[in-house]
């Protein structure tokens, strides 16, 4: 099936500094990815919707100027969070559909576990 | 707007028994995909069936079947012959099929727990 890779895994990071996460796509072009965020043993919140060569659409409630997406290839997607604060410690997963097709499922990076000290 | 509700939030079966997840949703689409996935301790996501809703044949994949009754906006997941490596958080996703900019956006429910027993 296809892969989709995220980077890192894991990352520890000071208060008040930036994380850039990467969602790849290793095997396919993927012309939307889609960024979760997940607490311990709950669901996941979808975050946004990072459509290639346009601005990601933001859910209700997620501060856009706080988690920077850009998708400027069919293959590569990244969030950043920006002034990371303790509370921002979380869980984040990526996921991607194939590009102009419309009845797969989407494929799931492993996730990155971000822990803001 | 679409609501997926898995009203177990815990289960446990015995090995090599049957167990059975709930899952109902709340659309007003009538084309859409519904997907069970599996999170192992390892937190990555693992799709373990999907069932267009179109079709009224009920998905199958190994152990693993549904319960697709479109009519009552419900979609449980069968898993037979239960092993130790099913334990794992499960989550129901309902994805509509529509072909606007966003399509694809998954609702997830809240999750069930599924604790196997050996």
């Amino acid at each position: 099936g296809a892969v989709v890779s995220q980077h890192p895994s894991w990352v520890i990071c000071k208060s008040g500094t930036s994380v850039k996460i990467e969602c790849r796509s290793l095997d396919f072009q993927a012309t939307t990815m889609f960024w979760y965020r997940q607490f311990p043993k709950q669901s996941l919140m979808l975050m946004a919707t990072s459509n290639e060569g346009s601005k990601a659409t933001y859910e209700q409630g997620v501060e856009k100027d706080k988690f920077l997406i850009n998708h400027a290839s069919l293959t590569l997607s990244t969030l950043t969070v920006t002034s990371a604060h303790p509370e921002d410690s979380s869980f984040y997963i990526c996921s991607a559909r194939v590009y102009k097709v419309m009845n797969t499922e989407a494929f799931f990076g492993q996730g990155t576990r971000l822990t803001v000290v | 707007a679409q609501t997926v509700t898995q009203s177990q939030p815990e289960m446990s079966v015995q090995e090599a028994e049957t167990v059975t997840l709930s899952c109902t949703y709340d659309t007003s689409e009538s084309d859409y995909y519904l997907f069970w996935y599996k999170q192992p301790p390892s937190r990555q996501m693992i799709l373990v069936i999907r069932q267009e809703a179109y079709k009224q044949q009920n998905a199958t994949e190994n152990r693993f079947s549904v319960n697709f009754q479109k009519a009552a906006k419900s979609f449980s997941l069968k898993i037979s012959d239960s092993q130790l490596g099913d334990a794992a958080m499960y989550f129901c996703a309902y994805r509509s099929a529509s072909g606007d900019t966003n399509a694809g956006k998954s609702t997830f429910g809240d999750g069930t727990t599924l604790t196997v027993k050996p």
